[in-house]
């Protein structure tokens, strides 16, 4: 079974700097896809980046990268110079990619504040 | 930019009332899914469906709900008899088909608000 563990129930940052939000995944598959959403307070899930288990290179998405440590099964999501609308919930997500279509599976989440 | 749409955004049902939340996937995506999240907590898998049959479920889609694609492009989740405990937001979100999609991230509504009373 997979699951998703992240540790930081809430984590405070102030504009500009960065911030990492950690994700912790286990799951005896071989090839699986690693994801983040953010969940602002108005409720929709945005999805932010994507890692594969077979990428070679950290993925990135503008101010978002991911920094991902297979042997550690860690696939944690670096915001670079937060902005006030970076202020939301954070999602560490997984999924099977052995066939197509297997569900996400969420971790418990991390509210982020982004202070002026 | 393409969007999965949800009706209601909020439904007020009493304990025992029948609901059917309703969901418009991407035209061109081809698995479904319905997530639920009770207040800030966790986003919970419920159930995913393809080609006109569920694919997957967790241990909280039990009999109370079913899923149905009645037509072309709706995608429906009915409760038949609800529960408290049912209150939460309803995710439906979908995903493309075909192998090379594996990798393809769930795109979500906006959830329907559930309040059951």
């Amino acid at each position: 079974a997979q699951k998703i563990t992240q540790t930081q129930p809430g984590m405070f940052v102030q504009e500009k700097e960065a911030v990492t939000l950690d994700c912790t995944y286990d799951t005896s598959d071989q090839s699986y896809g690693l994801f983040w959403y953010k969940q602002p307070s108005s409720g929709e899930m945005i999805f932010l980046i994507y890692q594969g288990s077979y990428d070679e290179q950290n993925a990135t998405e503008g101010r978002y990268s991911l920094n991902f440590q297979k042997a550690r099964k860690s696939a944690n999501l670096v915001i670079s110079a937060s902005q006030l609308g970076d202020s939301a919930m954070y999602f560490c997500a997984m999924r099977d990619l052995n066939q197509a279509g297997t569900a996400l599976i969420f971790g418990k989440g991390t509210t982020l504040s982004v202070s002026s | 930019e393409p969007e999965v749409t949800q009706t209601p955004s909020h439904q007020v049902t009493q304990m025992g009332q029948e609901v059917i939340l309703r969901c418009v996937p991407i035209s061109n995506h081809l698995y479904f899914y319905w997530y639920r999240q009770i207040l800030g907590q966790k986003v919970e898998f419920l159930v995913s469906f393809y080609n006109n049959e569920i694919s997957e479920k967790s241990e909280i889609f039990d009999d109370q709900f079913s899923v149905e694609r009645p037509d072309g492009s709706n995608f429906t989740l009915k409760i038949r008899s609800t529960k408290l405990e049912d209150s939460a937001m309803y995710f439906c979100a979908s995903s493309r088909g075909g192998r090379s999609s594996y990798n393809s991230p769930l795109h979500f509504g906006n959830g329907t608000r559930l309040t059951v009373t």
